[in-house]
């Protein structure tokens, strides 16, 4: 299994609605991240996660809270966002050793709309 | 801190003809450089990197991209370009004041290979 699954692909909330974003890998990475993308931009850090502990947070605001409940499952909880907030948001995976955090492996995104 | 520079929107080229994708880079100390493209609503994928060793690197389908430290440039390259090649390209290079994790990717450009 090489692939990185994103679940949902789409997904159109409220701004005060509570949802989660799912990112699920099997290819023994340690390292996962969020990554934000923007239409017609490149896509931007928020947050990675190295042997399930938090270690990289780009001031992201507190309305995501990511979680990493084990080493093969990484989540971004969404609560109370903004329109602004509406992208395409890449979870990817890098395997532990030289290329830790060199190569990454990404999904495929969840494309969000906030109305 | 590290940045990359893509200075065309687009490039466009005929199907068989060899195609030029530029890159430049800004950084402190050794470049860490990436080369990732992605599909439509896909994720990026990995191409190629240059850590350290030859100039000329090789990558995934067919890719190449060469290294010159006294222009720092690290121009992605295809001999022959294809249809399927199109998509948009990304640069990126390792943010060595944020550790190994964290890759900082350049605006984009987008492939257009006609038939």
């Amino acid at each position: 299994d090489t692939e990185v699954t994103q679940t949902p692909k789409h997904l159109v909330m409220g701004m005060t609605n509570k949802k989660s974003l799912k990112c699920e890998q099997h290819m023994g990475h340690r390292a996962m991240y969020w990554y934000k993308q923007k239409a017609k931009k490149p896509p931007e850090l928020m947050f990675v996660y190295s042997y399930e502990k938090l270690s990289i947070n780009e001031s992201v605001p507190s309305r995501f809270s990511p979680e990493c409940p084990n080493s093969s499952l990484l989540n971004l909880h969404l609560h109370a966002l903004q329109p602004e907030d509406s992208a395409l948001y890449l979870c990817a995976s890098s395997p532990p050793g030289l290329d830790h955090g060199e190569k990454l492996f990404f999904g495929s995104g969840t494309q969000l709309s906030v109305l | 801190a590290q940045s990359v520079a893509q200075p065309e929107d687009q490039v466009n080229v005929a199907e068989g003809n060899p195609l030029t994708v530029k890159c430049t880079y800004s950084v402190s100390g050794n470049p860490y450089l990436f080369w990732y493209v992605q599909y439509p609503n896909r994720g990026l994928q990995f191409l190629l990197k240059y850590i350290t060793g030859d100039n000329l690197v090789k990558g995934s389908y067919g890719f190449e991209a060469e290294f010159n430290k006294s222009q720092t440039s690290f121009h992605l390259k295809k001999p022959s370009a294809l249809v399927s090649d199109s998509a948009l390209y990304f640069c990126a290079v390792r943010d060595m004041d944020t550790g190994f994790q964290k890759l900082v990717f350049g605006t984009g450009t987008r492939l257009l290979v006609s038939p």
